[in-house]
């Protein structure tokens, strides 16, 4: 079994200060792993995902996540946020193999605030 | 930038209706899905669905929930016999891959609401 959890339901930042999201997982076998933002009224649009390789990815918009294995832990950073951040933003894990491929497990969401 | 779409954006309906939720993923994508988000809650895995069958299905996904692809370009989700708890956004998604890595491409989502 897999599942997510993202510590933070609201987050508000200072616009140019650093955005820290966080998302630790659990999952029994090397997990594939994925951030998606939300902006209102618009549908799920993946900002960056780790499957194998360098565990530090970067994303769109400036975004980055470092999986930490020893950890269990996916953090979605950027190191100054834009009012355009604001959203909310989603992580979710996929580990599954067979028919089992588009089975995402999300976590329950981080409404991201950006203040003037 | 090809993306998939959803109709209708909102639907009300009352209880014991069948609603039908329409989807056109990208075009040269041959895997679909289907999730949900109750208000308040995550978002849901509902089913998968390649070469015109299903691949997996959540336990959500009980008899009362069909999807179909009825032409070369639709994907659709059917509710027989809505219920309160049915209310929530649905999301239709689409790969053009069939590994857990992949990416998903979602749709802005149907919200429904049943009364």
């Amino acid at each position: 079994a897999q599942s997510v959890t993202q510590l933070g339901s609201h987050v508000s930042v200072s616009e140019g200060a650093l955005v820290l999201l966080r998302c630790n997982y659990s999952s029994s076998v090397p997990p594939y792993l994925f951030w998606y933002v939300q902006y209102p009224n618009q549908g799920l649009q993946l900002l960056l995902k780790y499957t194998t390789g360098a565990t530090l990815v970067k994303g769109i918009n400036g975004f980055e996540a470092e999986f930490k294995k020893s950890e269990t832990s996916f953090h979605l950073t950027k190191p100054s946020a834009h009012m355009s951040d604001a959203a909310e933003y989603f992580c979710a894990v996929n580990n599954a193999g067979g028919t089992s491929y588009g089975k995402l497990t999300f976590g329950q969401g981080t409404i991201l605030t950006v203040h003037p | 930038e090809p993306e998939v779409t959803q109709t209708p954006s909102h639907q009300v309906t009352q209880m014991g209706q069948e609603v039908i939720l329409r989807c056109v993923p990208i075009s040269n994508h041959l895997y679909f899905y289907w999730y949900r988000q109750i208000l308040g809650q995550k978002v849901e895995f509902l089913v998968s669905f390649y070469n015109n069958e299903i691949s997996e299905k959540s336990e959500i996904f009980d008899d009362q929930f069909s999807v179909e692809r009825p032409d070369g370009s639709n994907f659709t989700l059917k509710i027989r016999s809505t219920k309160l708890e049915d209310s929530a956004m649905y999301f239709c998604a689409s790969s053009d891959q069939g590994w857990a890595g992949n990416t998903i491409y979602f749709g802005e989502g149907s919200w429904l609401t049943v009364v």
